[in-house]
Parts: C-alpha cells; sequence; structure tokens
C-alpha cells in the first residue's frame, strides 16, 4: 500500500518567512495530493491540492510542487503569520488516502 | 456550507464496551471514510464505503469495527469490544462523486477508554 513520509516534524520560522514542507510517497499510482492544517481539537481542513496531471499550482500564500517522477511534493508559505501556526498534514490518494506523519509549524511574531 | 457533523464529540467508554459514532456527511455526497488519529499522531484511513459496501479498508479495521448507513443521512461506526489502544480522535470525511477531489472532514469524536 502507499508509504508517505513527511519532513520535518517540527518548524519553526520567524513571522514573514517561508516555510516549506516536503512529502515523498510510494505508490505511482497515487493521483491526488492534497495538503491539510489541523488547528488544536480540530478535524484536518483543505488548504490546496493537486493533482497528477499538475506540476505546480499556487493560491496566494501558499504553493505546492508535484515531482511525480521522483515523487515527492512539497508544500510552500510565503509571508507567513502566527495565524499559519497549526499541524500541516500532506496525503496522496489513489482508492485511500494517506496522510504523512504531520509537521508541527510555529510561526513566531 | 455544508458540512460534515459527528456525534458526540467526546465519547468515554470502559474497556470491553461497544461504542458507535456517529457521522452525517454532506447530504449529495456518495463516498464516506473514516479516519483514526491517536494523539500526536497522524491520521490513519480506516475504511471507505461506497454504495453501501465497504469499498477499502486499511489493516487496523479488523473484526472489531463494523461501518452502516442506517438510513439516508447517517454513517456510523461501531467498535464492537473496545480496548485500551482504540482511544483516539475519530473523523468522519465525505466526498461528492470523484475520488479525486477534497474530503471534507468532520470536527472528530474524541473517544477514551478506560
Amino acid at each position: 500500500g502507499e508509504n508517505v513520509e513527511q519532513h520535518p516534524s517540527t518548524l519553526s520560522v520567524q513571522e514573514g518567512d517561508s516555510a516549506v514542507i516536503k512529502c515523498t510517497y510510494s505508490d505511482s499510482a497515487s493521483n491526488y495530493f492534497p495538503w491539510y492544517k489541523q488547528e488544536l481539537g480540530k478535524g484536518p481542513q483543505l488548504i490546496i491540492d493537486i493533482r497528477s496531471n499538475v506540476g505546480e499550482k499556487k493560491d496566494q500564500r501558499i504553493a505546492v510542487t508535484l515531482n511525480k517522477t521522483a515523487k515527492h511534493f512539497s508544500l510552500h508559505i510565503t509571508e507567513t503569520q502566527p495565524e499559519d501556526s497549526a499541524v500541516y498534514f500532506c496525503a496522496a490518494s489513489h482508492n485511500d488516502m494517506r496522510f504523512g506523519a504531520g509537521t508541527r509549524l510555529t510561526v513566531k511574531p | 456550507e455544508p458540512e460534515v457533523t459527528q456525534t458526540p464529540s467526546h465519547q468515554v467508554t470502559q474497556m470491553g464496551q461497544e461504542v458507535i459514532l456517529r457521522c452525517v456527511p454532506i447530504s449529495n455526497h456518495l463516498y464516506f471514510y473514516w479516519y483514526r488519529q491517536i494523539l500526536g499522531q497522524k491520521v490513519e484511513f480506516l475504511v471507505s464505503f461506497y454504495n453501501n459496501e465497504i469499498s477499502e479498508k486499511s489493516e487496523i479495521f479488523d473484526d472489531q469495527f463494523s461501518v452502516e448507513r442506517p438510513d439516508g443521512s447517517n454513517f456510523t461506526l461501531k467498535i464492537r469490544s473496545t480496548k485500551l489502544e482504540d482511544s483516539a480522535m475519530y473523523f468522519c470525511a465525505s466526498l461528492p462523486a470523484d475520488l479525486d477531489y477534497e474530503q471534507y472532514f468532520g470536527p472528530g469524536t474524541r473517544l477514551t477508554v478506560t
């Protein structure tokens, strides 16, 4: 089955800096790659996703890149703000969705 | 905006007891999922359900677990004889008609087995 690895497990940045979170996946059949933000006590909320026919997608301060050959994808957050602090999960999906272990992002004011 | 709802928000039960976690997916959605998140760990896929039957299940989803869509709105996860290690957040999710679209997650049920 699919195995998703996510790095780093924790990330601390200064407000205004960029944050990058990386994931790799094992199943070449995976074709949908969402990123979720989870705040304390809440369920995961989709922030951006990318499908396998696209290499990059951007939505304001958030961008995701996908390299299908290398089977890795990354989340980029620019101009980070304290409210970006949360746990971020990547996931890869073919028939079912497998999540990475999560990255706890802390943005220091 | 339509949302997935889950009840109860917190369930405390004794080891060996049966629990039923309830979810109301978004009304026009066709695929339904249960996930588990042990405190501080990753979200883990349990089971997917489509057309009134299980379509995929993980190695976690053993004979102690079952799912049901008893009517047109509810989607339930039953754990027959709970164990301490079943303590976790359980999230329900649903999506409309395409496996490659956004899954909408509910707020979760915190299950505590004592």
